[in-house]
């Protein structure tokens, strides 16, 4: 498809559990964003990449929290250890880098019960 | 406080009516602006730039007031397609390579 992929769309996992998030970017978009939606907010900032280099990663509430883009194309964000407040959607945007205009996926739906 | 800031509504207006929304921002270095819409339980998408000089596209009016760090969305003759919530976009850079941040959205319902 043409635009941001993201996976899996929903996952239910128990506290506890450690969850991995897959974002597959539009090709040949250099920034990639990873945001947190809980519901009725707007999307927080957790982590950006232009190619492979993580530049910014200060909106990464704890170190259970991981994201890494190894070839400047698909990435993974990874919760270790789930805790309930994780529940929320997670946003991926990819951007050309030339403009400020992101394209995001539908999100994937974390529920920790 | 927050990096940016926006009345969360809800604004509740009728079918044709003009509706203002203002958003608040703290890092007077901020270089690029936008306004998002979101529909319910679906991703954001850009909706216009916001650019120094105020600008329109179609019923949508935009502008930017760097003195007082805040900016505006003017929507006239609202339709009921309009009803969405309305994301405010700040970006340090003029480019996308930056740490952008949205605020919390207001949201919109025109009714019939």
């Amino acid at each position: 498809g043409a635009g941001v992929s993201q996976s899996p769309r929903y996952k239910v996992a128990k506290r506890g559990q450690d969850v991995a998030l897959r974002c597959d970017p539009i090709s040949g978009h250099v920034s990639l964003f990873w945001y947190q939606q809980a519901l009725g907010q707007g999307p927080e900032f957790l982590t950006y990449f232009q190619n492979e280099a993580q530049l910014d990663k200060s909106g990464l509430p704890s170190d259970r929290f991981f994201a890494e883009r190894p070839e400047g194309s698909v990435s993974t964000l990874k919760i270790q250890r789930t805790q309930q407040e994780d529940s929320a959607v997670y946003l991926c945007a990819s951007s050309l880098g030339n403009t400020g205009e992101l394209f995001f996926g539908e999100g994937s739906r974390l529920t920790v019960l | 406080r927050k990096e940016v800031e926006q009345d969360p509504g809800p604004f509740n207006v009728p079918e044709g009516a003009t509706v203002a929304f203002n958003c608040t921002y703290s890092n007077s270095a901020s270089q690029s602006f936008f306004w998002y819409r979101q529909d319910c339980r679906k991703e954001p998408k850009l909706l216009m730039s916001v650019y120094s000089s105020g600008n329109e596209d179609g019923r949508f009016t935009a502008q930017l007031n760097r003195a007082s760090q805040y900016i505006s969305l003017l929507i006239r003759d609202s339709k009921l397609s309009d009803s969405a919530t309305y994301l405010c976009v700040v970006n340090p850079l003029y480019s996308s390579a930056s740490k952008i941040i949205f605020g919390s959205g207001t949201r919109l319902s025109i009714r019939p």
